[in-house]
Order: C-alpha cells, then sequence, then structure tokens
C-alpha cells in the first residue's frame, strides 16, 4: 500500500462545476497537508497548507484534513478553465515530505 | 520572483551514456532536493542535499548519483542510463529551517528520454 493515495483521474468538469480533490494517507504521524498546482510543462507549485486538522479558505479554494479518517480534500468552487492543472496532495511529518500521484484536472469552457 | 532553473527541457540520451542533469537555485536554499515524477507514481525523492558537499539518499537512489558543489546548484548524474530511467525530473529548493510546511519551490523539469 502507498503511504499517499490518489486518484490520478483525469477529471474533466464544466466551468462553475465544484470540484472536489482527495487524498488518503497512511502515516499518523503527518501534521503538516499541502496542496500543489502544477500546470503542463511546469514545475508544481504551492497552493494551500494546513497544518493537523480543520479547513482552511482561500478564495474559491477550500483544504479539508480529517486526521481521524486519514483523508483530505481539496474544493475549488466555481471551477475556471485557469484552474485546469494537475493538483498534487503533500503531507510532512517535519521531516520526510511525501506527494500523492496528482490528479489531472480539466475544466470546460 | 524565485526561480529555480534546469539546464534543459528535453533531452534524449542513449543507454549507457553518462547523463548531467544541472539544476540552479538563486534564493539562497539550503535544501536542495531531485525527484523524478512518472504517471500513477508521483514525484519520488531521489536524492536530496541540506548543504554544499552534503547529500542524503532518498527513496529511489539507485543509478544516480549527485553533486553539490555550490550552493546555489544540485547536479543529477545518471552513470550509465538505462531505458527505465525515462522520466521527467524534478528539482526542487526550500530552506534549511523554513515554515512548518517546509515549502519547496520546483523547476520547471526535464524531460528525459533513453533509447
Amino acid at each position: 500500500q502507498k503511504e499517499v493515495e490518489q486518484d490520478p483521474g483525469p477529471l474533466s468538469v464544466p466551468e462553475g462545476a465544484i470540484v472536489s480533490l482527495n487524498c488518503t494517507y497512511s502515516n499518523s504521524a503527518f501534521q503538516y497537508f499541502m496542496w500543489y498546482r502544477q500546470y503542463s510543462r511546469k514545475g508544481p507549485e504551492l497552493l494551500m497548507y494546513t497544518y493537523s486538522s480543520g479547513n482552511k479558505e482561500d478564495g474559491r479554494f477550500t483544504a479539508q484534513v480529517d486526521k481521524s479518517s486519514k483523508y483530505i480534500s481539496l474544493f475549488i468552487r466555481d471551477s475556471q478553465p485557469s484552474d485546469s492543472a494537475t493538483y498534487l496532495c503533500a503531507m510532512s511529518d517535519n521531516n520526510d515530505m511525501r506527494f500523492g500521484a496528482g490528479t489531472r484536472l480539466t475544466v470546460k469552457p | 520572483d524565485v526561480k529555480v532553473t534546469q539546464s534543459s527541457r528535453y533531452l534524449v540520451k542513449r543507454t549507457g551514456e553518462k547523463v548531467f542533469l544541472e539544476c540552479v537555485q538563486d534564493m539562497d536554499h539550503e535544501n536542495m532536493f531531485w525527484y523524478r515524477q512518472d504517471p500513477g507514481l508521483g514525484l519520488r525523492l531521489i536524492y536530496f542535499s541540506y548543504d554544499v558537499k552534503m547529500k542524503e539518499k532518498g527513496d529511489i537512489p539507485e543509478g544516480y548519483s549527485v553533486s553539490r558543489e555550490k550552493k546555489e546548484r544540485f547536479s543529477l548524474i545518471l552513470e550509465s542510463a538505462s531505458t527505465n530511467q525515462t522520466s521527467m525530473y524534478l528539482c526542487a529548493s526550500s530552506f534549511l529551517d523554513g515554515s512548518p510546511y517546509n515549502e519547496q519551490f520546483f523547476g520547471p523539469g526535464t524531460r528525459l528520454t533513453v533509447l
């Protein structure tokens, strides 16, 4: 079993849809949870991070962490074609960082 | 604007060749990383370095070596390229004692094809 599981998709939605991206993990020592966004032919860039459990909102993006279920989510409201990218979850216990495989998202106009 | 640059965007090499991938960062970061990215497998850490001339093995170091002679430069070396090393290679850097989530800044990647 992989330490971090993420459905690679691809996921295709119409513009304006709510998108839900998810990861599960097995290492209960992870404390920091991140989402990176990777546009085509670019390196990943940090989109959001959260510490421990709870929600964090930044504009149209909301990150959720449920440590009891070892499950994290990224929600995108009012999705735009410019959100089309691969989204990678990442998590860290301050020593090791582990990345998910990435979910490829396409938002169609 | 922070920047991590990689020497090549695309590279085609033959089996058995020695391959050098170079990465330069201008953020004065102590940590530098080399990952490979493969469909369905995500980012896998090959090697990282937390200081000049220091290196640590990641999850998949076999077939690779690294060199860090200057703080801003981190090189990945494939001693004898093989077809199973065909992949996207990503370099990243971060501060040693940065934020708790230790944000990594990535280069644009080098797509290596070994024939």
